[in-house]
């Protein structure tokens, strides 16, 4: 069964400073996706990661997969209030489901 | 534009009652799927849905869920015979490729009282 972690859950940082969420996964995949949630709202997507060494990037925001470690990366470069948000990884490895993390919520302090 | 509307967005029911939840594609696409989100926790694959067929089901996705596409347009989900632990907020997705991500609707908040 693919197990999809992700840390930390809760996240407060001040705005300005960086922080990176870390979303490893058990299984050998080398498609995984970021998602933001706002609260009650439904999930946007922000990055799709296909392949190992796979780098995207947007805004504050930056995505890594390292397929061999399992691992992907979500960095937030000098942090402001607006991307408060939980966000989520997920894995997809038999190409008709998602297998998501468990969210880091994530709370950005003026 | 949302890509993918889905109505009610809230509905409240009685326990042991039937729901339908429906979803609309905007885009003619062949892939849909349901998950749903407990409130606070993590979003759960129910099924997916490929050229009016079930491709895939999860262990949440019993004998009380079914799916279907009665007119080739709408995508419904129904729950048979509601229990207080289906309330949650249920999402309705479509993909376009494999290459691309979800788009997922922007819910219904099943409440079972």
């Amino acid at each position: 069964e693919l197990k999809v972690e992700q840390n930390p859950l809760f996240l407060s940082m001040q705005e300005g400073k960086n922080y990176t969420i870390y979303c490893n996964y058990s299984t050998t995949s080398d498609r995984l996706y970021w998602y933001r949630q706002d609260p009650g709202k439904s999930l946007e997507s922000l990055f799709v990661l296909l392949s190992n060494g796979a780098v995207k990037q947007e805004g504050r925001l930056m995505a890594s997969l390292d397929t061999k470690a399992r691992l992907s990366t979500l960095h937030i470069t000098a942090a402001v209030h607006d991307l408060s948000a939980t966000y989520f990884c997920a894995v997809d490895i038999s190409g008709s489901r998602l297998t998501f993390g468990e969210g880091t919520q994530l709370t950005v302090n003026p | 534009e949302p890509e993918v509307t889905q109505t009610p967005s809230h509905q409240v029911t009685q326990m042991g009652q039937e729901v339908i939840l429906r979803c609309v594609p905007i885009s003619n696409h062949l892939y849909f799927y349901w998950y749903r989100q407990i409130l606070g926790q993590k979003v759960e694959f129910l099924v997916s849905f490929y050229n009016n067929e079930i491709s895939e089901k999860s262990e949440i996705f019993d004998d009380q869920f079914s799916v279907e596409r009665p007119d080739g347009s709408n995508f419904t989900l129904k729950i048979r015979s509601t229990k207080l632990e289906d309330s949650a907020m249920y999402f309705c997705a479509r993909l376009r490729d494999r290459g691309s991500p979800l788009h997922f609707g922007n819910g219904t908040r099943l409440t079972v009282t």
